[in-house]
């Protein structure tokens, strides 16, 4: 049963235009949503996170929204630029019982920005 | 570095050998998980540390996987009689621990191929 899902595997946007990949998510213990970005060959690298007592996080090119009743997140990418182009993964965590945060990711996106 | 270091970055042993991972986080994050990719799979959680306990290893797909943390900062994964389906690449990840989530950053991961 897969708690974060990514339903579009692929995305192609044209550079200066506006990227959104979406998330959803069925678990409602999740508190805490990241968005992760990999490479080929290297590990995801963090880019923006949103806890749930917030529906909006802005920094600088990316801005996060989750809407909780949907059970929903999406990344914005505006404007999109080539070196963008990557795979996107979206993550959540809550507190475990043994205190961990554990993440549960989805499957990942591809998104290519088109030059 | 400043970031999380994993070695070897690529492992080929033959099915039935033990393999050890290493994971290095980055200096003064007392939080660390292990995750792993398998082909076409998402990222699945495996073990976490707290400083150089274990408080959840849920995610250990069986007795054969088990990890150690000494001093609070390096940690080893150890697969003990290799199978092909142990076959994936493997990420460390590591953070701050405090009262609110704090994102976990990888290290560019071990691929691991069982002949």
């Amino acid at each position: 049963d897969q708690q974060v899902k990514q339903n579009s595997p692929s995305l192609s946007v044209q550079e200066g235009r506006i990227s959104i990949l979406n998330c959803d998510y069925t678990n409602s213990m999740f508190d805490y949503f990241l968005w992760y970005k990999k490479y080929p060959a290297e590990g995801p690298t963090f880019l923006i996170s949103i806890s749930s007592i917030k529906d909006k996080n802005e920094d600088g090119r990316f801005t996060v929204f989750l809407n909780k009743s949907a059970k929903h997140l999406s990344l914005h990418i505006v404007p999109s630029q080539p070196g963008d182009s990557a795979v996107y993964f979206c993550a959540a965590s809550l507190r475990s019982g043994a205190g961990s945060y554990q993440l549960t990711f989805g499957k990942g996106t591809k998104l290519s920005v088109i030059p | 570095g400043a970031g999380v270091s994993q070695s070897p970055s690529n492992k080929v042993t033959e099915k039935g050998k033990d393999v050890e991972l290493r994971c290095d986080p980055i200096s003064g994050h007392t939080a660390l998980y292990w995750y792993r990719q398998s082909l076409g799979q998402g990222l699945e959680f495996l073990i976490y540390f707290q400083g150089n306990s274990a408080p959840d290893k849920s995610g250990l797909p069986s007795d054969r996987f088990s990890a150690e943390r000494t001093g609070g900062s390096v940690s080893t994964l150890t697969i003990q009689r290799t199978q092909q389906e142990d076959s994936a690449v493997y990420l460390c990840a590591s953070s701050l621990m405090g009262i609110d989530n704090q994102p976990q950053h990888f290290g560019d991961g071990t691929r691991l191929s069982i002949l």
